[in-house]
């Protein structure tokens, strides 16, 4: 079974902060996917990566940065935390090739910026 | 760029009767539609998807429906559970964009006994 896995399932800071959200996934998968989740607007994409190293703007970038070192490693940054980032945040990771299109995710983490 | 809207946003149901839930993409290029299941404090769960190539696809109680003509998809759940009461993402594959995809806003299924 695939597995992906985040480094927090509950966070608390504080505005201002700095905010390192980490996902391992354990498939060898070449993309990864971060979202944030609120009520009422589903899922939005802030950041993928579809190598090591490479990464490209999703729908929602302003405020986030991304880091891809290893394969399997997918870090979301909050250079300064605000209370408009208080969300769910859930990574997914995917294959690459024709037909492979299902993304897999992880259980998420509920940050709150206080 | 791709839109996806998914109706409605919240549905009761009786145990044992059926769920519909409809969604609608601008993208006439899109070619693949997930479903995803969200039960409580867990990350949204793969139940079923269907490709631009096929109409219909069961697997035991569920099955989606595409129209791509319409541009709309549809999950269907028969002989509902309590357990099948959670939140649904439906999704759409944007073509240019290798594999992201658009989620639609969701729909609370409350499945009463």
């Amino acid at each position: 079974d695939v597995k992906v896995t985040q480094s927090s399932r509950y966070l608390v800071k504080r505005t201002g902060e700095k905010v390192f959200l980490e996902c391992v996934q354990d498939m060898d998968h070449e993309n990864m996917f971060w979202y944030r989740q609120d009520p009422g607007l589903g899922l939005r994409l802030i950041y993928f990566s579809y190598d090591v190293k490479m990464k490209e703007k999703g729908d929602i970038p302003e405020g986030y940065s991304v880091s891809r070192e290893k394969k399997e490693r997918f870090s979301l940054i909050l250079e300064s935390a605000s209370t408009n980032q208080t969300s769910m945040y859930l990574c997914a990771s995917s294959l690459t090739g024709t037909g492979r299109y299902e993304q897999y995710f992880g259980p998420g983490t509920r940050l709150t910026v206080t | 760029g791709e839109n996806v809207e998914q109706h409605p946003s919240t549905l009761s149901v009786q145990e044992g009767d059926s769920a519909v839930i409809k969604c609608t993409y601008s993208d006439s290029a899109s070619n693949y539609f997930p479903w995803y299941k969200q039960e409580l404090g867990k990350g949204p769960q793969l139940i079923i998807d269907i490709r631009s190539n096929v109409g219909e696809k069961k697997d035991q109680r569920i099955a989606v429906t595409l129209n791509k003509t319409a541009k709309h998809f549809s999950l269907h759940i028969t002989e509902t559970q309590p357990e099948d009461s959670a939140v649904y993402f439906c999704a759409a594959r944007l073509m240019e964009y290798g594999n992201k995809l658009v989620f639609g806003a969701g729909t609370i299924l409350r499945v009463k006994s």
